[in-house]
């Protein structure tokens, strides 16, 4: 079966540092790649995706993700973090066969911390 | 635009209650839906998914159940609630590019 792994449950940052979450995925054919993040308070929402061509994706916020195929991989980076980016940090990987019916699955989230 | 509602925001319900959470989705049609639990440290789990009136997918057994009585409502009902039903539900719908859209989610506790 196909699973999704983000290797870090939590981080603590401090702002202006460097982020880099992990994320790797299971699944040998063609996918549609995804990372959403939820703000204290507010709906889970789309911070960027992949579905093809350039691998290096940008997002909002700064935030930016690199679809690396041959190690099954989207990290997710940002270079200098501000304290409004504490939030929890979800890849989400959606494989691309004719019954997937749009399904994602997602990894278990990161919960980043950035302080002031 | 499009808009998705949840109801209730929180529930707290005692174990063997019955229980039934709606979302609406506004702004498109025959949108595919989508109901997930969220709970601490385990990500996003799909527990059901809708492709049109009536037609709902299973992906977890459990003593959860979806209906989708029109084409814009989802519904999510138990008829006896587990302490292990407790966690944070979504819904979501699809949009064109794949890209799903979540709602503001219900906290349900059961005890």
């Amino acid at each position: 079966a196909q699973s999704v792994s983000q290797h870090n449950h939590h981080v603590i940052l401090s702002e202006a540092a460097s982020l880099e979450l992990g994320c790797n995925y299971s699944y040998g054919g063609t996918v549609n790649l995804f990372w959403y993040v939820q703000y204290p308070g507010q709906h889970l929402q789309l911070l960027l995706k992949y579905f093809s061509g350039d691998p290096l994706v940008k997002g909002i916020k700064g935030f930016e993700a690199e679809f690396i195929k041959s190690k099954f991989s989207f990290n997710l980076r940002k270079p200098s973090v501000q304290w409004s980016d504490t939030a929890e940090y979800f890849c989400a990987v959606k494989t691309l066969t004719t019954d997937s019916w749009g399904k994602l699955q997602f990894g278990a989230g990161t919960q980043v911390v950035v302080t002031p | 635009s499009q808009t998705i509602h949840q109801w209730p925001a929180t529930l707290v319900q005692p174990v063997g209650s019955p229980l039934s959470l709606e979302c609406t989705v506004e702004g498109t049609s025959n949108p595919n839906l989508y109901w997930y639990r969220q709970a601490a440290g385990r990500g996003l789990q799909l527990l059901f998914y809708s492709v049109g009136i009536g037609q709902i997918s299973s992906e977890v057994p459990q003593n959860l159940s979806a209906s989708r009585p029109q084409d814009r409502q989802f519904i999510l009902s138990s008829k006896k609630l587990l302490l292990s039903d407790s966690g944070f539900y979504l819904c979501a719908w699809r949009g064109k590019t794949d890209t799903q859209y979540f709602g503001p989610g219900t906290r349900l506790t059961v005890l």
